[in-house]
């Protein structure tokens, strides 16, 4: 089971920033919160990741409350382009132990749309 | 390109044939992992490999599917006399994993291959 929770979908105009909310109130010490988009026949795509610290790149930002309960991934200023299912996945980082332990879970997604 | 690259894009196969779909991960990375996704839902986790070894095959979901990685580089995934639960899209990751063994890197997918059993 994905232990994540996010919403559905959401909609966003072009131009402004997107906020796409994450619930992950089970995290644990040595889980990173990683974010991927998967656009339309296209594999996910990393975006960005973070442990406890708020993190920036290129592509968008990462906001971690301080009790690492949840996070908010902000594409500053959306296009068109960033239309695409949005997935919040927790994983450990460490040594491998065993089954499960490298892989990422997906949950169902939030689908953003891009509104012109 | 440097990405990950999967062949082929599409494949169709009638029903009882077996399939063999190839994955080329990113040059110098550690771990392979093999996705499947069904149409309108996440990717779900089949197996994964440490180089060569594979030490995860739990999401396999029969003895019809099997993976390999002879050489620690390219992968394929083999699905024997297929059956139509079995169309989906078949996504390839690879990742970095600096230091044996521990994980510690994104996954960079490819762009998967469809999968149609009529």
């Amino acid at each position: 089971d994905a232990k994540t929770t996010q919403p559905t979908s959401m909609d966003c105009a072009e131009g402004r920033a997107a906020n796409l909310p994450c619930n992950h109130s089970t995290i644990s010490g040595n889980e990173y919160v990683y974010w991927y988009r998967q656009i339309h026949s296209q594999g996910p795509q990393y975006i960005i990741h973070g442990l406890k610290n708020n993190e920036t790149n290129e592509m968008a930002s990462l906001i971690i409350t301080e009790d690492r309960k949840s996070s908010t991934l902000i594409l500053p200023h959306a296009t068109l382009r960033d239309t695409a299912v949005y997935y919040c996945i927790v994983r450990a980082e460490g040594e491998y132990s065993g089954a499960g332990s490298y892989q990422l879970t997906f949950g169902k997604g939030t689908k953003l749309s891009v509104i012109p | 390109g440097a990405g990950v690259s999967q062949s082929p894009r599409y494949k169709v196969a009638k029903r009882g044939q077996d399939v063999a779909l190839r994955c080329d991960p990113i040059s110098g990375h550690v771990s392979l992992f093999w996705y499947q996704q069904a149409l309108g839902q996440g990717p779900e986790f089949l197996t994964y490999f440490q180089n060569e070894a594979q030490l995860d095959k739990s999401g396999l979901p029969s003895d019809r599917f099997f993976a390999e990685r002879p050489e620690g580089s390219v992968s394929t995934l083999k699905i024997q006399r297929t059956q139509q639960e079995d169309s989906a899209v078949y996504l390839c990751a690879s990742s970095l994993d600096e230091g044996l063994g521990y994980n510690n890197s994104p996954l960079h997918f490819g762009n998967g291959t469809r999968l149609t059993v009529t």
